[in-house]
């Protein structure tokens, strides 16, 4: 009962270096999602997937791209890493478009320096 | 747009008092309403939802009425315990598209023995 699993948990960059996030999740949910979570701010949108084939803009996606690789995975990218990005990213997922709510990943913490 | 907004933190209560988490929103439409708790080093977790005026969600002890009137989703529990300190989140279930989850900030609760 794996659920979402993320890679990795912990990564430190330096600024202007690249790196990818990567999640994957076996419950055969259509939808994905990346969250970023900053402290007092709540989790706020990055990118999202509706269906396998589909990405969109959330509501901070600047810095940032994905790959909905196939129905399983949904990868993250950061092409040069900012202090700015230093954060919690989770990545979660949905079986019906969020009604039933998501299931999150246990996060990758990411430090930028 | 859409918004989430909950009372702020923290909150520290002592063992076996009543909580009260206050959640209220923004929405155009009926969005479905959430409540997610985060523990320690966690992704979050689905506590409970609701997805239709005057629905009471519940799990755990801990009960949140969908109230349309005063589009609110405040979370109760009548005696907490030690092992419910954590961050709770509210969040709603954006109607449109791929229906997004919107977060209020996160209401970090303390409970001490």
């Amino acid at each position: 009962n794996a659920g979402v699993t993320q890679t990795p948990k912990f990564q430190v960059l330096k600024t202007g270096q690249s790196m990818t996030l990567q999640c994957a999740q076996d419950m055969n949910h259509n939808s994905m999602y990346w969250y970023r979570q900053d402290p007092g701010m709540g989790l706020r949108l990055i990118y999202y997937s509706a269906s396998e084939g589909t990405t969109d803009k959330g509501e901070v996606p600047n810095g940032y791209n994905v790959s909905r690789l196939n129905k399983r995975e949904f990868s993250l990218r950061l092409e040069s890493a900012a202090p700015s990005q230093t954060s919690v990213y989770f990545c979660a997922s949905s079986e019906n478009r969020g009604l039933g709510g998501y299931t999150f990943g246990s996060g990758t913490r990411l430090t930028v320096v | 747009g859409n918004s989430v907004t909950q009372m702020e933190g923290p909150v520290t209560l002592s063992e076996e008092a009543f909580l009260t988490i206050n959640c209220t929103y923004t929405a155009t439409g009926y969005p479905s309403l959430f409540w997610y708790v985060q523990y320690p080093g966690e992704g979050l977790q689905l506590l409970l939802k609701a997805t239709k005026a005057d629905d009471k969600g519940s799990n755990k002890g801990f009960e949140a009425t969908y109230r349309k009137e005063t589009t609110s989703f405040h979370l109760e529990k009548g005696s907490v315990q030690v092992s419910d300190s954590a961050v709770y989140f509210c969040a709603l279930s954006d109607i449109q598209g791929a229906q997004k989850l919107v977060f209020g900030q996160g209401t970090r609760l303390t409970i001490n023995p």
